[in-house]
């Protein structure tokens, strides 16, 4: 199956910091998407993002599919961004399971 | 409906008790997923419904691990003879297409085995 890795696995920022966390797949993905779980566990959906680049207010995607790896920016960082980034991908369209990385554990200090 | 409902919201199992997790998607939503989340991992696909036809239970653990969905709506996801190593995080997620996933996921059931 797909490996996804993710780095770094561990961020700690000051409030407003930059940050782009990254997301290697180890094949090629047509579903494609990344995810912030808040300290209480739930997993809110950033982007479907399989290809190209998308922006939403400060956090912007960057998928390079050729070269199996996406990107996750989040600019002028807030207390509110903590919490773990998970990128998840999978091989086929939306009846396939995806396959999440490990995360990485955000947290933004005041 | 708003969201995702999964209860209960902790779950405490004595080990060799069978468990049952529920999970209420949103309405309409054909497709619903379980996944497993251990400490500090992510998230791990269990299976898939569309409808009522369970169309992929690939990474149900082990046979102890049963999933249904009897009328395409409500699911349960039943753990018989619960050991420590099913202590996790279980996770529901449904969405409205069958041709690409960005669905919507409950908060999750923290089942711990003691």
């Amino acid at each position: 199956g797909i490996q996804v890795e993710q780095s770094p696995p561990d961020l700690i920022l000051q409030e407003g910091a930059n940050s782009t966390l990254r997301c290697n797949f180890s094949d090629s993905v047509n579903n494609l998407q990344w995810f912030h779980q808040n300290p209480w566990g739930q997993l809110i959906n950033l982007f479907y993002i399989p290809s190209g680049t998308k922006q939403n207010g400060r956090l912007s995607a960057t998928t390079v599919a050729t070269e199996r790896y996406s990107l996750l920016y989040i600019s002028s960082s807030q207390t509110t961004d903590s919490g773990v980034y998970f990128c998840a991908g999978g091989s086929g369209g939306g009846a396939d399971g995806l396959t999440f990385g490990k995360g990485t554990h955000l947290i933004i200090q005041p | 409906g708003a969201g995702v409902s999964q209860s209960p919201r902790y779950k405490v199992a004595k080990r060799g008790q069978d468990v049952a997790l529920r999970c209420d998607p949103i309405s309409g939503h054909v497709s619903l997923f379980w996944y497993q989340q251990a400490l500090g991992q992510g998230p791990e696909f269990l299976t898939y419904f569309q409808n009522e036809a369970q169309l992929d239970k690939s990474g149900l653990p082990s046979d102890r691990f049963f999933a249904e969905r009897p009328e395409g709506s409500v699911s349960t996801l039943k753990i018989q003879r619960t050991q420590q190593e099913d202590s996790a995080v279980y996770l529901c997620a449904s969405s409205f297409s069958v041709t690409f996933f960005t669905g919507t996921f409950g908060s999750g059931t923290r089942l711990t085995v003691v």
